[in-house]
């Protein structure tokens, strides 16, 4: 059974900061990876997607990684922005592309 | 784009009632999934629907049911409520390979 952690569960950090989340997964075998971003009481905002055959994709100050054969993804925020604060949620896609799988998430706390 | 749009946002339904929540797929997308998200966790793959047929389910009982129209659009019904179905409920519609786009949600709270 796929399992995906997110690690840390809470982060705190001071406006301008670069940062780093973790996500690891329990089963390589993966369609695609997907990072979502989640607001207080709101929905999910995709962020960044990974396809299999990929292992990497940027936007603006986001990149996130794929490592299917460690079953790892980073997110990377640069410069951090009060704005940025939000829960950011990882999802691997089972690899009949009919479900993700989520962790719990990291909830994101950027002072200014 | 028109996004993807749930209805209603809020509701509140008394244990042992039926609900049916809406959702109206991004145009040009053929799959629409349903998870449902209790406070401080991730989200739960309830099923999803691929041209009008349910191809995939996870652990939820029967009393979870979904419809999908030839629009794209869709509903989740849930029959004899309990307490613990209060959660945020999240439609999302896809592409296969391309990622997936979610609603905003509709909170259900069950007394």
């Amino acid at each position: 059974k796929q399992e995906v952690t997110q690690i840390p569960a809470a982060l705190s950090v001071p406006e301008g900061e670069n940062l780093v989340l973790n996500c690891s997964f329990t089963d390589s075998a993966i369609y695609n990876l997907q990072w979502f971003r989640q607001d207080p009481g709101k929905g999910l905002t995709s962020l960044l997607l990974i396809q299999s055959s990929q292992r990497e994709q940027t936007s603006g100050r986001l990149n996130a990684s794929l490592d299917k054969s460690s079953g790892r993804s980073t997110l990377y925020i640069a410069a951090s922005q009060p704005g940025d604060s939000a829960t950011y949620l990882c999802a691997v896609e089972n690899q009949a592309g009919t479900a993700l799988i989520f962790g719990k998430g990291t909830t994101l706390s950027v002072s200014s | 784009e028109t996004g993807v749009t749930q209805s209603p946002t809020h509701l509140i339904k008394t244990r042992g009632q039926q609900v049916t929540l809406r959702c109206s797929s991004q145009s040009g997308h053929n799959t629409v999934s349903w998870y449902q998200q209790a406070l401080g966790q991730g989200p739960q793959f309830i099923f999803q629907y691929y041209r009008e047929e349910e191809n995939g389910r996870g652990n939820f009982p029967p009393r979870f049911s979904g419809l999908q129209f030839p629009n794209y659009s869709s509903e989740l019904n849930v029959n004899a409520l309990e307490l613990d179905d209060s959660a945020l409920y999240l439609c999302a519609s896809s592409v296969a390979g391309y990622g997936y786009t979610f609603g905003s949600g509709t909170r259900l709270t069950v007394v």
